[in-house]
Order: structure tokens, then sequence, then C-alpha cells
């Protein structure tokens, strides 16, 4: 059973366009977030979400809307995609009881604007 | 205060032999510190992590090392394998922010 699912697995697209990556999650976690890796494998943390409540919001662009239905999924939407925005978006879960830093992560959508 | 910095970029290390990454940190407030390990087209899965309280964990092969004083760890790889080629990261974090601050990640090769 998958753990972390992130659809889609690829994402082309113009630029200006709008578009949402989903995350699931089957592990039960209270927290999930969403790391952006850039073309040079830097990864970094753009929002986390606990209990559905944002909590850290890494001064990424407006653009970026991350909404959390409930607390098993975590979604990102962007709107006037910019070529800046391809990367690869990494979707993750934790359990506040445990290490903050043990955390799971989905399989990654690989984003690119053209 | 939130960066980690990690080296080598790339390493290549013979079949059986020790592979080492370091990192280093400036936030103190930093109190867990796990390596994650990724594989391409993967996303990363947590390898070991360490709190600032011990010197040193094991797990199997997997070693790391740490000294508060410095506000450095380390990835030790024993008996390396063509298997554990993959880009490591390290990665800091703290109770208080519960998200992680990654280091720039290093590929390594385990050449047979």
């Amino acid at each position: 059973d998958t753990a972390v699912s992130q659809t889609p697995k690829y994402l082309v697209t113009q630029m200006g366009n709008d578009k949402s990556i989903k995350c699931e999650q089957n592990l039960g976690h209270d927290t999930m977030y969403w790391y952006k890796q850039d073309s040079k494998k830097f990864l970094k943390i753009m929002f986390s979400y606990n209990n559905k409540e944002l909590i850290i919001n890494e001064t990424v662009p407006n653009r970026f809307s991350p909404k959390s239905p409930d607390k098993a999924h975590l979604n990102l939407h962007i709107n006037s995609l910019e070529l800046g925005d391809s990367a690869v978006y990494f979707c993750a879960s934790s359990h506040s009881g445990t290490a903050a830093g043990e955390q799971y992560f989905g399989p990654g959508t690989r984003l690119t604007v053209t | 205060q939130q960066q980690v910095k990690q080296s080598p970029q790339s390493l290549i290390v013979q079949k059986g032999g020790i592979s080492i990454i370091n990192c280093a940190y400036e936030n103190t407030a930093f109190d867990y510190f796990p390596w994650y390990q990724q594989f391409p087209g993967k996303g990363p899965a947590l390898l070991i992590a360490i709190r600032p309280d011990v010197s040193e964990k094991k797990e199997g092969r997997f070693t790391i090392s740490f000294n508060k004083s410095a506000k450095q760890f380390s990835l030790h790889i024993m008996d390396s394998q063509p298997g554990d080629s993959a880009t490591y990261f390290c990665a800091a974090t703290h109770t208080g922010r519960r998200a992680l601050t990654f280091g720039s990640g290093t590929r390594l090769q385990v050449q047979p």
C-alpha cells in the first residue's frame, strides 16, 4: 500500500496556466508538507499543515495556494505558472507525536513549465 | 541561521569502501538531525537520525557521528555497495518548527 501518494507524477504546461497537484497519505499522520526540489536537487520547505491548519509558509509567492480538506489530504494549486516554477514538488507527512524530522515523502510531481 | 551546509557535492567510492558525508549547521535550536536517501525518480526516504544528546548512532552499515560543540555531524557508510548509489541529504529541524532544513545533497556512486 502506498503511504504517501501524489497525482499527477508528471505535469507539463504552458506559462500562465493554473494547475493543481494532489497529495494523500494513509499513515494516519496529522502534519503534511510541501517541499520543492529544484534542478540542482536542493530541497526547500514551502508549506506545513498541522490538523488542516497552516503552520509554515516559507515566503512562497501567493500564486501558490495549499488547501487541506482533511488531515489525510494536502493539495497545491498554482496560479499563473512561470518558467521558474519548473521543479519536482514533494508532499510529505509526519505525526506530531514523533520526532519532527521523521517524515515520509511521496514520489514527487515533476512540473515542467514551457 | 536556518542553513545546513553539506559536503562533498559528489563522492565516488569503490565497493567495500567507506563513504563519508559531512554536514554543519548554525542554528543551535536544532534538536533532530536526520539523513535522507533519495534514488532517481523517487522521494527522499529517512535513513537514520540522531539527537544532540548522543555522539554516535549506528544502524547496520550506517553510522552518524555528531559533534555538538563544533555543530557538525557526518554519515559514514561502511562496506559501501553499488546499491547504496543515491543522493544523500542531511537535514535538521527542531520541535517548534516541524519542517526540515536540508543540506545541498551528496551524490554517491559506488563502483563495483
